[in-house]
């Protein structure tokens, strides 16, 4: 089944102990982005990547880190995190780049950092 | 950042009745798309535009996209319960790797 994948699906931790949320997916997809959603503000793009080993910031960088070394795998990485980066993640990936092409979606990680 | 304004913020109609939902931006875009995401799960794309003045129809569900490419709609005709979620637009350039979305409209629909 074609797919999005992400662990964990819930998370809580306190501030400043590093965490990692990991995105996989099957589609041979070139393109990844990881995405935060707070209530009424919609989806922000944190980071995205065209192919491996090439990444770029997105909308809201800050407090973020990515790496690309598989085509496959796109994961977070929160070094210090703080509690306004409580939210609801998702990873998305597809073939192509922009609104010409299907985002798909993972099942999101909500993160609570206390 | 092109932003994106939806509107309204939240819509609670009766099975049967029809509704609308709108996308607005000062920004032009190549393209936009509508996603549906419910509960506990990722956003699911419904339909993308790319025409100014495209009108696509998904069974209950049509989309437009303004003549300018500044702004689409997303009307539902006799609106079911199971259209209940947040809908999402989404925009973007021809050769931006990033896309904005918009805040989105949480549709309740009661049986």
């Amino acid at each position: 089944e074609a797919q999005v994948t992400q662990n964990p699906r819930y998370l809580i931790t306190v501030t400043g102990k590093k965490l990692t949320v990991t995105c996989s997916q099957n589609m041979n997809h070139e393109y990844m982005s990881w995405y935060r959603q707070d209530p009424g503000l919609g989806l922000r793009q944190i980071y995205y990547s065209m192919n491996v080993e090439v990444t770029d910031k997105g909308d809201v960088p800050e407090g973020y880190k990515v790496s690309r070394k598989e085509k496959r795998n796109f994961p977070l990485i929160l070094e210090s995190p703080s509690p306004n980066q409580t939210s609801l993640y998702f990873c998305a990936s597809s073939f192509g780049t922009g609104a010409r092409s299907e985002q798909f979606f993972g099942p999101g990680t909500r993160l609570t950092v206390l | 950042t092109q932003l994106l304004e939806q509107s309204p913020q939240f819509l609670s109609i009766q099975e049967g009745e029809n509704l609308t939902v709108y996308c607005n931006s000062s920004s032009v875009f190549s393209s936009l798309q509508w996603y549906r995401q419910e509960p506990g799960e990722g956003p699911v794309l419904l339909v993308t535009v790319v025409t100014g003045g495209e009108v696509k129809k998904l069974k209950r569900l049509t989309f437009q996209f303004g003549d300018a490419r500044k702004d689409s709609s997303l009307h539902i005709t006799a609106a079911q319960p199971g259209d209940t979620g947040l809908y999402l637009c989404a925009g973007g350039g021809n050769n931006d790797y990033k896309l904005s979305f918009g805040a989105g409209t949480t549709v309740t629909v009661r049986a």
